[in-house]
């Protein structure tokens, strides 16, 4: 059974930047793309963007001067790399395959 | 804003159908996939493709789309279907996927 599990900081200070990166267990990393998506405490899920195994990426164009993911198929991770957060950034931050796997998510906040 | 739009709210009496819907212009050249939310979880897939549910989603849950709106119909709501709904597809024209701002469902 594929599962993704994710980790990373979840306390931010305004302007610096979010790493977080997801493990796919139990299935292969290639053959797909691998989704970020994020949801404001009480509001709705937002794309951020995608990669596929040999590092192809498509980004949300509201958020792509900022965003940065990378992979390791070594490893079956990807990651995502979110620069000069602010507290509108603050959310739960969820890895997927698009459409029927999703992370546990990581609640991200973002405050001096 | 959303790409995609839902109604905030809707409510349904228990074992009553009820129809949540989705527009938007992306519907017209790829389906919408529907998933559910309940409170401190990640979104559940329901419904993806034409009307295609995953295993372990009640028959219950069904899809269709028209023109540029997509509806995920629950026939006999039962009381864990209260949840959020969320609706998702493909954007072609630049690439990426769209969300809608999520229906929130309650059962009465």
């Amino acid at each position: 059974q594929v599962q993704l599990l994710q980790w990373g900081a979840g306390l931010l200070k305004p302007s610096e930047t979010l790493s977080l990166t997801c493990a796919v267990s139990g299935g292969s990393f290639s053959g797909y793309y691998w989704s970020w998506i994020r949801q404001p405490p009480g509001k709705g899920l937002e794309w951020i963007g995608e990669i596929d195994h040999s590092g192809s990426t498509n980004y949300n164009p509201s958020l792509k001067s900022r965003v940065t993911m990378s992979g390791d198929t070594s490893k079956n991770q990807f990651s995502l790399k979110l620069t000069s957060m602010t507290a509108a950034d603050t959310a739960v931050y969820y890895c997927a395959r698009m459409t029927d796997l999703w992370g546990q998510g990581t609640l991200v906040t973002v405050s001096s | 804003s959303s790409d995609l739009t839902q109604d905030p709210a809707v409510s349904v009496a228990l074992g009553q159908t009820v129809r949540i819907t989705c527009q938007g212009d992306s519907l017209r050249s790829h389906y919408a996939s529907w998933y559910q939310q309940k409170p401190g979880q990640a979104p559940i897939l329901v419904i993806f493709g034409q009307n295609i549910r995953p295993s372990g989603i009640p028959d219950r849950f069904s899809g269709s789309t028209s023109g540029n709106t997509a509806s995920l119909t629950i026939t006999g709501a039962q009381a864990e279907d209260e949840a959020d709904y969320h609706c998702n597809s493909r954007d072609s024209s630049d690439n990426r996927w769209v969300f809608g701002g999520g229906t929130k469902l309650t059962v009465l």
